[in-house]
């Protein structure tokens, strides 16, 4: 057990819907990473954030957004979901510095049908 | 072109059996190389972290990077069931974006 957790394991809607993925970082972990992993496209780095503040961005699509609350927890929202959006979303936390570990939440699959 | 290459497997060896797993990229200013193992319905795990060219050995593992080649590897000896899973490499240049391979899946027949 790394100590990230995620909310919900698993999500199936539809297309166009929007949805929610919640992210508790492990304690004293300021920074939280969200990753994308599917099949074809392995796993992508899609956006961290740093006590609050966006820190870095990858692959994210603009129909997708994240935010950092103050007690560190994250959300990750996706919007007018495709079918090629089904998924795995993974959350890491750190220290949020380069050279630090980052843990891996168990993930929520995600599948738009 | 990707990033980071991977050969995705699968790759199916005996107990006992070296395996060496292997990721190529294309971007010179990658200088942080990582291993992760994800077992099946889990997270990914860091196994190896080497900055650099160079080996770094950790009990079985072993993870060696060649820069002017653009090659990593990850060796582990002794393979067990235990190791079945997938091997993700990633890599990432000074900033806080790693690129991850699309992983190898690996399993030890006992």
């Amino acid at each position: 057990d790394s100590g990230v957790t995620q909310t919900p394991k698993h999500l199936i809607t539809a297309t166009g819907q929007r949805v929610t993925l919640r992210c508790s970082p492990r304690s004293g972990d300021l920074s939280v990473y969200w990753y994308q992993q599917s099949l074809d496209q392995g796993l992508q780095f899609l956006i961290q954030y740093y006590n609050g503040e966006e820190r870095a961005k990858g692959n994210i699509l603009e129909r997708f957004s994240a935010q950092q609350f103050p007690d560190l927890h994250s959300e990750l929202n996706l919007s007018s979901l495709e079918l090629g959006d089904s998924a795995l979303y993974f959350c890491a936390s750190g220290w949020g510095q380069p050279n630090n570990e980052q843990f891996f939440g168990p993930g929520t699959r995600l599948t738009v049908l | 072109q990707k990033e980071v290459e991977q050969d995705p497997g699968p790759l199916s060896v005996p107990e006992g059996a070296i395996v060496s797993l292997n990721c190529t990229y294309s971007n010179s200013a990658f200088q942080y190389f990582m291993w992760y193992r994800q077992y099946s319905r889990k997270g990914p795990e860091l196994l190896m972290y080497t900055y650099s060219s160079g080996n770094k050995e950790d009990g079985r593992f072993t993870a060696q990077v060649d820069k002017s080649s653009k090659y990593i590897s990850l060796f582990i000896r002794d393979s067990q069931p235990s190791d079945s899973a997938t091997y993700l490499c990633a890599m990432r240049e000074t900033g806080n974006q790693f690129y991850f391979g699309t992983g190898t899946s690996l399993t030890v027949i006992p």
